[in-house]
């Protein structure tokens, strides 16, 4: 597609629930991020994923949270029982390639509320 | 660690007045510095970039130069319009893959 793809746009669950979001990279984009952005505060990294390497997960917040990306398609954000200080934007992003100055592409992102 | 620390807002402008949002970064090495918009109902997008010291980006009439005696990066427009109202990102990349971004600036700009 001509951007980065993120679905659904809003989501409202139930606390406890799992929730399932969904990115569809830029074609060709090698890299994959994923990021958290909570009402009025800044961007927080969550995982990362360069091609068919090991990801980076290191920005995971806690073992609830789970992503996969199969090759350099579509990746999936998982959430196990949702708690409600999860509710925030969830974005993504994609590049090209990795390396100094290399711009990332953004979606519009998915806004997570859990009651 | 490294880590962007940029004024916080919002900022409120008249029309053609000018803008300065301050930026500092910490980093090790030599990192990339970011300048990102995100219009209200739409996406972050790239507005500037410099790869390099003394490098100045720009673009629709924002600048920002790269200064590494003082470890800034501020965005600054002559003469702002309501339509740059936005929340505007600073970023750091040093080479590596976790773009670091800042907490945001809202920028309202009054007709």
């Amino acid at each position: 597609g001509a951007g980065v793809s993120q679905s659904p746009s809003n989501k409202v669950t139930e606390k406890g629930k799992d929730v399932e979001l969904r990115c569809d990279p830029i074609s060709g984009h090698t890299a994959l991020y994923w990021y958290r952005q909570r009402l009025g505060q800044g961007l927080e990294f969550l995982i990362y994923f360069q091609g068919n390497s090991a990801p980076d997960k290191s920005g995971l917040p806690s073992d609830r949270f789970s992503a996969e990306r199969t090759g350099e398609s579509v990746s999936t954000l998982t959430i196990q029982r949702t708690q409600q200080e999860d509710s925030a934007v969830y974005l993504c992003a994609s590049s090209r390639k990795t390396g100094p100055g290399t711009e990332a592409f953004f979606g519009q992102g998915t806004r997570l509320t859990v009651v | 660690g490294n880590s962007v620390t940029q004024m916080e807002g919002p900022v409120t402008l008249s029309e053609e007045a000018f803008l300065t949002i301050n930026c500092t970064y910490t980093a090790t090495g030599y990192p990339s510095l970011f300048w990102y918009v995100q219009y209200p109902g739409e996406g972050l997008q790239l507005l500037l970039k410099a790869t390099k010291a003394d490098d100045k980006g720009s673009n629709k009439g924002f600048e920002a130069t790269y200064r590494k005696e003082t470890t800034s990066f501020h965005l600054e427009k002559g003469s702002v319009q309501v339509s740059d109202s936005a929340v505007y990102f600073c970023a750091l990349d040093t080479g590596g893959f976790k773009t670091i971004f800042g907490a945001g600036t809202r920028l309202f700009v009054k007709a």
